[in-house]
């Protein structure tokens, strides 16, 4: 089955620096690739995703890149907020398949 | 649209005890997953449905869990007898594969206390 790999596993930035979180998958058959964010006390939302079609997708401050040879793919956000601080998670699928989740990064935005 | 509806958001009950968390998709969604979610093991994947049908049930513990999805717009986990062991965050989701892989939209979570 597939595996993904997250790192790091908590991240610290200053308000206004960038965030990068890795992820790598090992199933060539993934092509769907989201990642959520998770506040305290709440489920998991969906912030951005990307398809294996594309090697790239961004939306404001959010971007996530991917590299399908490689098998890897990360989420950057720029000019990092407070309101930015939550876990992310990246996840991998392929349609009917069940999603196979990172293990997750604990992100803080010091102000 | 509502979202994904669980209930209840918080229980606490004594070791061998019935639990059953239920789960309400967003209509017209034909794929439910429940996760379990611990600080030490994440997100896992218990079990997950598509047109209602358990398609995988490898990551359930043991036989004292189990789930339903009698129909579309209602599906149930039941933990019978419940452990210490099974505290946790139990999520429920729902997607619509419709041509690809879609978005999963997360329930706000069932909090489990097995004292």
């Amino acid at each position: 089955g597939e595996n993904v790999e997250q790192h790091p596993s908590t991240l610290s930035v200053q308000e206004g620096d960038s965030a990068v979180i890795k992820c790598t998958y090992s199933d060539s058959a993934s092509n769907y690739f989201p990642w959520y964010k998770q506040e305290l006390g709440k489920g998991p939302q969906l912030i951005i995703d990307i398809r294996s079609n594309v090697g790239e997708k961004k939306d404001q401050r959010i971007a996530v890149t991917l590299n399908k040879t490689a098998k890897h793919f990360s989420l950057h956000i720029t000019e990092t907020q407070p309101e930015d601080s939550a876990v992310y998670f990246c996840a991998a699928t392929y349609t009917g398949n069940q999603f196979y989740f990172g293990t997750g990064t604990s992100l803080t935005v010091i102000p | 649209d509502a979202g994904v509806i669980q209930s209840p958001r918080h229980e606490v009950t004594e070791m061998g005890q019935e639990v059953t968390l239920r789960c309400k998709p967003i209509s017209g969604h034909n794929s439910l997953f429940w996760y379990r979610q611990t600080m030490m093991r994440g997100l896992e994947l218990l079990i997950y449905f598509n047109n209602n049908v358990p398609i995988d049930d490898s990551g359930m513990p043991e036989d004292r869990f189990s789930a339903k999805m009698p129909n579309a717009s209602f599906s149930t986990l039941k933990i019978q007898p419940s452990e210490p062991r099974d505290s946790a965050v139990y999520f429920c989701a729902s997607s619509l594969v419709q041509g690809g892989a879609g978005e999963l939209f997360f329930g706000e979570g069932s909090r489990l206390t097995v004292l």
